[in-house]
């Protein structure tokens, strides 16, 4: 099973700021990693398909890197819409799909 | 517009079954895999079980595998898990998600609404 190991845990930024969230893979999982955001109360929602793909109707201010084990979300300039947890999720090698334990996105 | 509209959830007592629906609409349902995804109150995702489109492929986490079974409808465009003897520890917010593409991606670009179900005597 592939481990998905997100940093950090919370992270708190102001509106404007830029923020890095970081997934590790315990193995190469290749392109294929997912990011979601889900806000309290609602069902997560794709933001980022294999890496760097952007899903419909996604703003261009997030953008994801990397490859292997190593991955990136960056939200280029916060708005406040975009406080949330944000999880990502590896389709390399499954089943099991995973999940990373998710980043907590707070205004600070 | 894709709408999955969920059903089913509730209180029952461990070792009960239970039953969740999920209603596809604003899309070619039988032409996509779905799949379930749980979450704990307070804490993260956990991937359930997947299906294609035309039920050949099936998968199940380790942690339902026996215990829970999913299904699905083209008819009817509807997607469900029959969950049996059921624990404690399943206790969560069930998801029905919406796989990207007409492969089976495990990519989910549309999810339901979520479903409580909560295991306790």
């Amino acid at each position: 099973e592939v481990v998905l190991t997100q940093s950090p845990a919370t992270l708190s930024l102001s509106p404007g700021e830029r923020a890095t969230l970081s997934c590790r893979a315990s193995q190469n999982v290749g392109p294929y990693l997912v990011w979601y955001q889900q806000k309290p109360g609602q069902a997560p929602r794709l933001l980022i398909y294999d890496t760097s793909n952007r899903a419909t109707g996604i703003p261009a201010r997030f953008s994801g890197s990397g490859s292997g084990t190593d991955f990136t979300l960056t939200i280029s300039s916060l708005e406040p819409e975009d406080f949330a947890v944000y999880y990502c999720q590896q389709r390399s090698n499954w089943p099991p799909i995973t999940f990373g334990q998710g980043t907590r996105l707070e205004i600070k | 517009e894709v709408q999955l509209v969920q059903s089913g959830g509730g209180l029952v007592q461990p070792g009960r079954s239970l039953r969740l629906s999920c209603a596809a609409s604003g899309f070619t349902f039988d032409a996509y895999a779905m799949h379930w995804v749980r979450q704990a109150p307070g804490k993260g995702l956990e991937w359930v079980s997947g299906i294609s489109w035309n039920s050949g492929r099936i998968a199940y986490a380790d942690s339902v595998k026996g215990r829970f079974t999913i299904s699905r409808d083209n008819a009817k465009n509807s997607l469900y898990l029959q969950m049996n003897s059921l624990r404690p520890e399943d206790t969560a917010f069930y998801y029905c998600g919406k796989d990207f593409q007409n492969l089976v991606t495990a990519i989910f670009d549309n999810w339901g609404q979520g479903t409580l179900v909560t295991v306790s005597s």
